[in-house]
């Protein structure tokens, strides 16, 4: 079975500093994604970032890169020169292949305040 | 570009009530999903559809039954209502296929109160 885990329900950095969003997965597949994205208090869904099983660099977008650990199993979201606007829930998300069909599954979450 | 339309936005039921909650994307993406999203929980998947034609039950299906009506259409039905259903109901769609580094798009959730 695939799972994600995030294990911090609640996180918090001060404005400018980095903060580190840990995500583990677990899956017997060889080939999967490793998504991340932001919600707002509004609510929406934001698409951060992408890194692929088989990419042998980790991802960056910015200021987010994905801190990629394959034997690990980790899959953990940088945030650097963190700003207000950064204060929202962050998720984990991996999609794998079962049964032949392309799934998209997420953690619980890790609730991030930036403080000034 | 609207992209993923769910309606209604809001919405209170009564215990024992059915509704249907409607998701439309203009991406011509093969796969949606249906979602909900609950405190301390994230999102699970209720049921998904790889493409038109096919749906396939996710992690927490019981009490809901989806149609895909057409390659743009995924709808959420509920047939008879329970508080538990209390949550916000996430739609989302994306490319289907061997890739894997599609993201998923989203709708803006519907907020559904079951009292």
């Amino acid at each position: 079975a695939q799972k994600i885990t995030q294990t911090q329900p609640g996180m918090f950095v001060q404005e400018k500093e980095a903060v580190t969003l840990d995500c583990t997965y677990d899956t017997s597949d060889q080939s999967y994604g490793l998504f991340w994205y932001k919600q707002p208090s509004s609510g929406e869904m934001i698409f951060l970032i992408y890194q692929g099983s088989y990419d042998e660099q980790n991802a960056t977008e910015g200021r987010y890169s994905l801190n990629f650990q394959k034997a690990r199993k980790s899959a953990n979201l940088v945030i650097s020169a963190s700003q207000l606007g950064d204060s929202a829930m962050y998720f984990c998300a991996m999609r794998a292949f079962s049964g032949g069909y392309n799934k998209l599954i997420f953690g619980a979450g890790t609730r991030l305040a930036v403080h000034p | 570009n609207a992209g993923v339309t769910q309606t209604p936005k809001f919405q209170v039921l009564k215990t024992g009530q059915s509704m249907t909650l409607q998701c439309a994307q203009d991406m011509n993406h093969n796969s949606m999903y249906w979602y909900r999203q609950d405190p301390g929980m994230g999102l699970r998947l209720i049921y998904y559809s790889a493409s038109e034609g096919t749906t396939d039950k996710g992690e927490v299906p019981n009490g809901y039954n989806v149609s895909r009506l057409n390659k743009r259409e995924f709808s959420l039905r509920l047939e008879s209502a329970a508080p538990s259903q209390t949550s916000v109901y996430f739609c989302a769609s994306s490319e289907f296929g061997r890739t894997l580094n599609t993201e998923a798009f989203f709708g803006q959730g519907t907020r559904l109160t079951v009292v």
